[in-house]
């Protein structure tokens, strides 16, 4: 069964510290692995990997995937209060043509 | 804001009813996927439309079905409804019939059943 693991469910961190979110997954036929955000609503879209060790960068936002090892991270360094948010990964399972969610890490920065 | 627009934005109804989601894509996208998302079981993938065809098919109950129209909306429709059913159900869509390009969320429908 496909399966995609997220860690750790939930981080507290204060302004200004940098969070490593770990992404590992199990699926048949790995084509792409996303990055999103969720803050109250609709996922809104971060990184689309698709080769290992190239880092994909946005701001202070950066994602990197190891398809040997099966895992991506991504890192926010000099977090602010807006970070604070739902952080889903995905991988598409080429296999089953879907795009299989793990459970998401729940960033929480406080001032 | 994604461009995808579902209604209604909220939806309160009883068990054993029927109820139809409502979902037009970002100009311009052929795919539509419907995911429901629970607080025990994260966003779980239902079903994929592609230029009106069903391309692929998720964890979808035989209650609940879909389909999507020339115009390239779509509607899920839920029927004979459970307490757990009640989720927030989220419309995304995409350029091609493949995940080549990102998915873009519409900002969901909650769907309580009491």
């Amino acid at each position: 069964e496909d399966k995609v693991v997220q860690s750790p469910l939930s981080l507290v961190v204060h302004e200004g510290d940098t969070v490593t979110l770990n992404c590992s997954y199990e699926v048949t036929n790995f084509r792409s692995l996303l990055w999103y955000k969720q803050e109250k609503k609709a996922p809104t879209f971060l990184f689309m990997l698709t080769s290992s060790g190239i880092e994909k960068k946005s701001g202070r936002l950066s994602s990197i995937l190891d398809k040997k090892e099966l895992f991506s991270i991504l890192n926010i360094t000099a977090t602010q209060t807006g970070d604070s948010a739902v952080y889903l990964c995905a991988v598409e399972a080429g296999g089953a043509q879907k795009l299989v969610f793990g459970q998401g890490t729940r960033l929480t920065i406080n001032p | 804001d994604s461009g995808v627009t579902q209604t209604p934005k909220h939806l309160i109804t009883a068990t054993g009813q029927r109820v139809t989601l409502r979902c037009s894509p970002r100009s311009g996208d052929l795919s539509v996927y419907w995911y429901q998302q629970s607080l025990d079981q994260g966003l779980q993938f239902l079903i994929q439309y592609y230029n009106g065809e069903e391309r692929a098919k998720g964890n979808i109950l035989e209650r609940f079905s879909a389909q999507q129209f020339p115009d390239l909306h779509s509607e899920l429709n839920l029927s004979s409804l459970e307490l757990g059913d009640s989720a927030l159900y989220f419309c995304a869509s995409s350029v091609g019939e493949f995940y080549n390009s990102p998915l873009h969320f519409g900002n969901g429908t909650r769907l309580t059943v009491t």
